[in-house]
């Protein structure tokens, strides 16, 4: 299957600081990546979708100032996750499809927020 | 009531056995079906992939696709203890990429 590799895996932050997450397809251009968010022992909800050139769609109730997405090319897609707390802490998926239905995920990045 | 359904668990089978895994939804718009494996900490992976109804057979994994009942399943034979997992059952409809999910079924495969 296509590779999508999320960066990065792990991070630490502190309370009101800003982290960059990237989500990259490897071997083929994504012109639709997804932004997931995964609580414990839950689904993951989605939070955004974006297109390559366009700005993203984002989900009821999720705050697109907060969470500031850019899909500047069609093999990279960043979720910045600005003035992070701690209620923010959780663990962040990205996906990337080509356009047909197989959505390949990253590994995903546990945020921490202290 | 979700549009779709999963239970999640856990379901504990020993080694070798052949495992049942289920979704029920209840959009008839929903067209593609997608089964996934999330192992912790770790994204989902794609494990299967579906149009409308019948079956398909990867390897050990066999997907079914019942749109009259609005009912899919995943089975696995000859499991091992290395199929411990979460799997999620996925769906979209035909003009909407967009995927609706199900709650994960944590699965527990006993040596």
């Amino acid at each position: 299957g296509a590779v999508v590799s999320q960066h990065p895996s792990r991070v630490i932050c502190k309370s009101g600081t800003s982290v960059k997450i990237e989500c990259r397809s490897l071997d083929f251009q994504a012109t639709t990546m997804f932004w997931y968010r995964q609580f414990p022992k839950q689904s993951l909800m989605l939070m955004a979708t974006s297109n390559e050139g366009s700005k993203a769609t984002y989900e009821q109730g999720v705050e697109k100032d907060k969470f500031l997405i850019n899909h500047a090319s069609l093999t990279l897609s960043t979720l910045t996750v600005t003035s992070a707390h701690p209620e923010d802490s959780s663990f962040y998926i990205c996906s990337a499809s080509q356009g047909e239905r197989e959505a390949f995920f990253g590994q995903g990045t546990r945020l921490t927020v202290v | 009531q979700k549009e779709v359904e999963q239970d999640p668990g856990p379901l504990s089978v020993p080694e070798g056995a052949i495992v049942s895994l289920n979704c029920t939804y209840s959009n008839s718009a929903f067209q593609y079906f997608m089964w996934y494996r999330q192992y912790s900490r770790k994204g989902p992976e794609l494990l299967m992939y579906t149009y409308s109804s019948g079956n398909k057979e990867d390897g050990r994994f066999t997907a079914q696709v019942d749109k009259s009942s609005k009912y899919i399943s995943l089975f696995i034979r000859d499991s091992q203890p290395s199929d411990s997992a979460t799997y999620l059952c996925a769906m979209s409809g035909y003009s909407n990429y967009q995927l609706i999910w199900g709650a994960g079924t944590k699965l527990i495969i006993k040596p």
